[in-house]
């Protein structure tokens, strides 16, 4: 398994402005994944964070919106930049471990007013 | 390309009665299968998986799903729930790995004294 701490637990921000999520583990993982959890819809993936390397983002989310740093193998940040409301939602990391299997931080709530 | 549908949006049930989540996916690749259950205010907590093997798999909680290649389904029993069963349930698949998760919409169950 994977004990998995996100900061912050729920914020609540103004339009225009900027939040950092981070994701931290207890131990050594090579991928890290950023999800989205919209009220009332499937989780979505943001994106890969890769340590070394840029982050590899899925159809429809853009660096610039979510940036995303991996310093090193228990570490990530998410970066919600230029919040709109439609940016209100929980955010997720996750860790991959066994063979298929995710596992899953608390997530971060964030309302954007 | 890979989906997940979750026909129930919410399913109400009373305590010590069964019940079925329901779960169908498509997909023109083999894939692992899973469920993940979400308590309030939580993260994603893993239920169970379809990886390969038996057909009927069992998971935490005396949950159990079965995997219906033909019929492309992975449903979700539990043959007494309790009030602790209370939660949001997801099914999701991922075509191989732990790169790429497919989530469906999500069924609450709520369990009724």
């Amino acid at each position: 398994s994977a004990v998995i701490s996100q900061k912050p637990s729920r914020d609540i921000c103004q339009r225009g402005t900027s939040l950092t999520i981070q994701c931290q583990v207890d131990s050594q993982v090579t991928m890290m994944f950023w999800y989205r959890q919209q009220p009332g819809q499937s989780l979505t993936l943001i994106a890969t964070a890769n340590q070394g390397s840029e982050a590899t983002y899925e159809s429809g989310f853009v660096i610039d919106k979510f940036p995303i740093s991996r310093p090193n193998l228990t570490f990530s940040t998410l970066t919600v930049s230029n919040m709109s409301p439609e940016d209100s939602s929980i955010y997720l990391c996750s860790v991959g471990r066994d063979p298929g299997e995710l596992f899953f931080g608390e997530g971060s709530r964030l309302t954007v007013l | 390309a890979q989906s997940v549908t979750q026909l129930d949006s919410q399913v109400p049930v009373f305590e010590e009665a069964p019940v079925e989540l329901r779960c169908n996916y498509s997909s023109s690749v083999s894939v692992y299968l899973f469920w993940y259950v979400q308590y309030p205010n939580q993260g994603l907590q893993l239920l169970l998986k379809y990886l390969s093997g038996s057909t009927l798999v069992k998971g935490i909680n005396g949950f159990e799903a079965e995997f219906n290649k033909s019929q492309t389904s992975f449903h979700l029993r539990k043959p007494s729930v309790h009030i602790s069963d209370t939660a949001e349930y997801f099914c999701a698949v991922t075509p191989g790995g732990f790169n790429k998760f497919y989530f469906g919409s999500g069924t609450k169950l709520n369990v009724k004294p």
